[in-house]
């Protein structure tokens, strides 16, 4: 089995931080995904890599950038945290480079407040 | 633009009922690939069913089954005899990949059975 599996399950930090979230696969998947989660808005995706070093942005990229400096380790880094970045933050993987065609991977989430 | 419409926020059946959550969808591209996602109250999102936009066959699996037009753009999944363990949080996710990946999921539908 796929296992997606994240840093932290609940994360409170404040104001003005720089806060990493973490995400690891252990399938050998060739892509990764960060999303953020928010009642009534489904999932929204941050970043994604197809490869090492390679990013793309999402649909909300704006105060979160990514780094994947090795295949199976994806992380989110939101610079200087706000108030309204509080949200769940699941990430994915997906097997291969056609990604739009495979399903994804999830992670349990980090349910992130930021005060 | 790509989006997903879910247009049932919740809906609440008892058990056994025959359930039925709708997804439209909307994207110019002509290849395209639709999917359902279950997410448990343990929040982990699951994987159910792709469907690539040239194969509009209908889906059975076991109690779930899946109808796929292309004529009204929708993606309809049903549950029949619904039981206590659907009760979860259902996505509706498109992805395509002229002009650049694009992955959206819809806002979700939030099933409850009761016993």
């Amino acid at each position: 089995d796929v296992k997606v599996t994240q840093s932290s399950r609940y994360l409170v930090k404040r104001t003005g931080e720089k806060v990493f979230l973490e995400c690891v696969q252990d399938m050998d998947h060739e892509n990764m995904f960060w999303y953020r989660q928010d009642p009534g808005l489904g999932l929204r995706l941050i970043y994604f890599s197809y490869d090492v070093k390679m990013k793309e942005k999402g649909d909300i990229p704006e105060g979160y950038s990514v780094s994947r400096e090795k295949k199976e380790r994806f992380s989110l880094i939101l610079e200087s945290a706000s108030t309204n970045q509080t949200s769940m933050y699941l990430c994915a993987s997906s097997l291969t480079l056609a990604a739009s065609r495979d399903e994804q991977y999830f992670g349990p989430g980090t349910r992130l407040t930021v005060t | 633009a790509q989006k997903v419409t879910q247009a049932q926020t919740e809906i609440s059946v008892v058990e056994k009922e025959d359930v039925t959550l709708d997804c439209v969808y909307e994207t110019r591209d002509t290849t395209y690939y639709l999917f359902w996602y279950k997410q448990p109250p343990s929040g982990e999102l699951v994987f159910l069913i792709r469907r690539n936009s040239f194969d509009e066959q209908n889906e059975i699996s076991g109690r779930y089954s899946w109808n796929f037009q292309k004529s009204t753009s929708s993606f309809n999944f049903t549950i029949t005899a619904s039981q206590v363990v659907d009760s979860a949080v259902y996505f509706c996710a498109l992805s395509a990949s002229i002009g650049g990946q694009n992955f959206v999921f819809g806002p979700g539908t939030r099933l409850s059975v009761l016993p």
